[in-house]
């Protein structure tokens, strides 16, 4: 079964400051990884994605994250953080064989103005 | 519609009542998921629909819980004999292709409360 990891549940940051949000997954398969965004009062939508080709992937709002297979990992990154970055973020991992995605619980990003 | 579209968005219930939850789907999508949300954790898979049959229900955590869906369309989650720790936001989602592989959308979920 797969299995998703992301380390920091909560994350305060000012704005201007980099941010990194880790994400982990176990699966020994082919995976296809994303990152969802959740903005306070507003549905979950997807901020990027990874299927294959180059493992930096850029998303909206200067988003990009990295996979790196050797890690299981799909890390969160974005320079300069701003006030309205504040909301969930959830990385989820799916095998390319299933209907469905595996989610993490979540990490909740404030970024003080 | 334009978006995944659920209703209602809040329901209280009371414990041992059914409940019906509704989900309209982008038109045109074949995929259809329904998660559920929890107080403080990830989004827990409960089951997909590829068309109007379900190859993973994997996730339904008894078997008070059920789903269909009709047309290629609307999908309802039904929960028989609620109990207080049914309560979370349940969350519907539709893609495209025949897997999440395809960019997903969400819908705004249904707040359940079991009193």
């Amino acid at each position: 079964a797969q299995s998703v990891s992301q380390h920091n549940h909560h994350v305060i940051l000012s704005e201007a400051a980099s941010l990194e949000l880790g994400c982990n997954y176990s699966y020994g398969g082919t995976v296809n990884l994303f990152w969802y965004v959740q903005y306070p009062g507003q549905h979950l939508q997807l901020l990027l994605k990874y299927f294959s080709g180059d493992p930096l992937v850029k998303g909206i709002k200067g988003f990009e994250a990295e996979f790196i297979k050797s890690k299981f990992s799909f890390n969160l990154r974005k320079p300069s953080v701003q006030w309205s970055d504040t909301a969930e973020y959830f990385c989820a991992v799916s095998n390319t064989n299933a209907g469905k995605s595996t989610f993490g619980d979540g990490t909740t990003l404030t970024v003080k103005p | 519609g334009a978006g995944v579209s659920q209703s209602p968005s809040n329901k209280v219930t009371e414990k041992g009542k059914d409940v019906e939850l509704r989900c309209d789907p982008i038109s045109g999508h074949t995929a259809l998921y329904w998660y559920r949300q929890s107080l403080g954790q990830g989004l827990e898979f409960l089951i997909y629909f590829q068309g109007n049959s379900a190859p993973d229900k994997s996730g339904l955590p008894s078997d008070r819980f059920s789903a269909e869906r009709t047309g290629g369309s609307v999908s309802t989650l039904t929960i028989q004999r609620t109990q207080q720790e049914d309560s979370a936001v349940y969350l519907c989602a539709s893609s495209f292709g025949g897997t999440m592989n395809t960019e997903a959308f969400f819908g705004q979920g249904t707040r359940l409360t079991v009193v």
